[in-house]
């Protein structure tokens, strides 16, 4: 079973960093792109960032809201995925969602979320 | 950045109803362009990608279609299970974007 798994979510101050884990189960993490998207209480969703495969030179597209902020990279002998959030904002605070990119670029299959809280 | 508007922001419908969803882009984005469908605190599920095209597992009362670019989305049957909050996305270019997302409530 394809299976994606987040964790590392939690409570964080203003100013601080965090970094999410993604665990890949199921499939050939090493072949696919891989996207973060969030989504802040009762809203959208947010798309966060793309880590591209071995085949791209693993590289990355990110947002504006969290360019120069956030960064991903995976681990790809243990299957995992990370964002590293810094100096994080009240506006950081949501769900954040580990998801593949498929062949046809749309995301088909998201892991279950981590909730992230920027507050003092 | 390319914008998706997608309409109407709410609806309210009875079970076996046809409902209709559309999101329209502010420029050409071929048919890349997905919908999902999200229940109250879980995650989005793939329903549609490349416009048209039904993923594996999603019922065949979902459709999707495009002309141009507008994009919808139709539910041919509504079913108790199909209450959620729909999006559409475009992957055309970067940034991704998602439409602000359609609620479909009982009536």
């Amino acid at each position: 079973e394809v299976q994606l798994v987040e964790s590392g979510g939690g409570l964080v101050q203003p100013g601080g960093s965090l970094r999410l884990s993604c665990a890949a189960s199921g499939f050939t993490f090493s072949d696919h792109y891989m996207d973060w998207v969030r989504q802040a209480p009762g809203k959208g969703l947010e798309w966060v960032g793309r880590h591209r495969n071995r085949a791209k030179s693993y590289t990355t597209e990110y947002a504006a809201s969290v360019k120069g902020r956030f960064s991903i990279s995976r681990d790809e002998s243990n299957n995992l995925l990370y964002l590293q959030m810094n100096s994080l904002k009240s506006d950081d605070t949501a769900v954040y969602y580990c998801t593949r990119s498929s062949d046809t670029r749309d995301f088909d299959t998201w892991g279950q979320g981590t909730l992230v809280t920027v507050s003092s | 950045d390319i914008q998706l508007t997608q309409f109407p922001s709410f609806l309210s419908a009875s079970v076996g109803d046809r409902v209709t969803i559309t999101c329209r882009a502010s420029q050409d984005i071929s048919s890349y362009l997905a919908w999902y469908q999200q229940k109250p605190g879980r995650a989005p599920k793939l329903l549609i990608y490349a416009a048209s095209t039904l993923q594996s597992g999603v019922p065949s009362r979902f459709s999707g279609s495009r002309s141009g670019t507008e994009f919808t989305l139709t539910i041919s049957s509504l079913q108790p299970e199909d209450f959620a909050t729909y999006y559409c996305q475009q992957l055309f270019n970067f940034p991704v974007t998602f439409g602000q997302g359609t609620k479909v409530e009982i009536k």
